[in-house]
C-alpha cells in the first residue's frame, strides 16, 4: 500500500488566492481526518469523516475553510480566500475504525504571502 | 475536554537512554499511542499499549503505563542520531478521534 497520498507537497501562494488541498486515503479505511501545524498551537483537528460523511468540523478555523470527501479515495480541504495566518503544514490521516491508530500522510506545507 | 501534556525538549548524548513523559486526563482512555515525526514528514506511528497494560516493549522501545497517575512514558534504549526527531503522545477512548500532545522534540548529541 503506498500509504495516505497528498498533494501538493509545496504550495505558496497569495493572500487572497483559493487554495485546494488533496488527499488520497489508504484503501479500506473509512474515517479521515484533516489536521494542521504550527510552531504556535501545534498539531490541531480540523475535521473528520467516516464513512465520507463529515462527523465533526468543530475545529474549522472559519467559514474560509471547507472539506469536502466525494467518495471513500479522495478529499480536498478548501481555504477561500486564503490570509498569510493559514501559512502551516496541513496533514491528511486516515484510519480503519474509530479507535484504530492514524496513518498519516506527508503533508502539504502551505506558504500564503 | 481531554487533554495531553508533554514537556517540549529533551536532549540526550548518544548511546544513552532517553525517556519521554506523557500526561493525560481522560481517565475513559482505551489506547495510548506514540508517534514519532521527522523533519520534513508526518506523523509515523511508532508503538501503542492497551490501556489495561502497564508495559510493553518493543526492541529498543519501553513503553510504561500508569493509569492510576494518568502517566506514559516512551524510553528509547541506545539512543542513536537517527532517534532526532518530534515524539507526539496520543491518547483515544470511545468513538472520539485521538487526542495530540505537543510533542517532544528530542535532540541526540553525538
Amino acid at each position: 500500500d503506498a500509504g495516505v497520498i497528498q498533494s501538493p507537497r509545496h504550495e505558496v501562494t497569495e493572500m487572497g488566492q483559493e487554495v485546494t488541498l488533496r488527499c488520497k486515503p489508504i484503501s479500506g479505511h473509512d474515517y479521515l481526518f484533516w489536521y494542521r501545524q504550527t510552531m504556535m498551537r501545534g498539531l490541531e483537528l480540523l475535521i473528520y469523516f467516516n464513512n465520507n460523511v463529515p462527523i465533526d468540523d468543530s475545529g474549522m478555523p472559519e467559514d474560509r475553510f471547507s472539506a469536502k470527501m466525494p467518495n471513500a479515495s479522495f478529499s480536498t480541504l478548501k481555504i477561500q480566500p486564503s490570509e498569510p495566518r493559514d501559512s502551516a503544514v496541513y496533514f491528511c490521516a486516515s484510519s480503519g475504525g474509530s479507535s484504530a491508530p492514524l496513518h498519516f500522510g506527508n503533508g502539504t506545507r502551505l506558504t500564503v504571502t | 475536554g481531554e487533554d495531553v501534556e508533554q514537556s517540549l525538549f529533551l536532549s540526550v548524548r548518544e548511546g544513552d537512554s532517553s525517556v519521554i513523559n506523557c500526561t493525560y486526563t481522560d481517565s475513559s482512555s482505551t489506547y495510548l499511542y506514540w508517534y514519532k515525526q521527522e523533519p520534513g514528514a508526518g506523523l509515523q506511528l511508532l508503538t501503542y499499549i492497551f490501556s489495561n497494560m502497564d508495559m510493553k516493549q518493543d526492541q529498543r522501545l519501553t513503553v510504561l503505563l500508569n493509569k492510576k497517575d494518568k502517566h506514559l512514558s516512551l524510553r528509547i534504549a541506545d539512543t542513536q542520531t537517527g532517534d532526532s526527531a518530534i515524539y507526539f503522545c496520543a491518547e483515544v477512548s470511545g468513538n472520539t478521534p485521538l487526542v495530540f500532545g505537543k510533542g517532544t522534540r528530542l535532540s541526540v548529541i553525538a
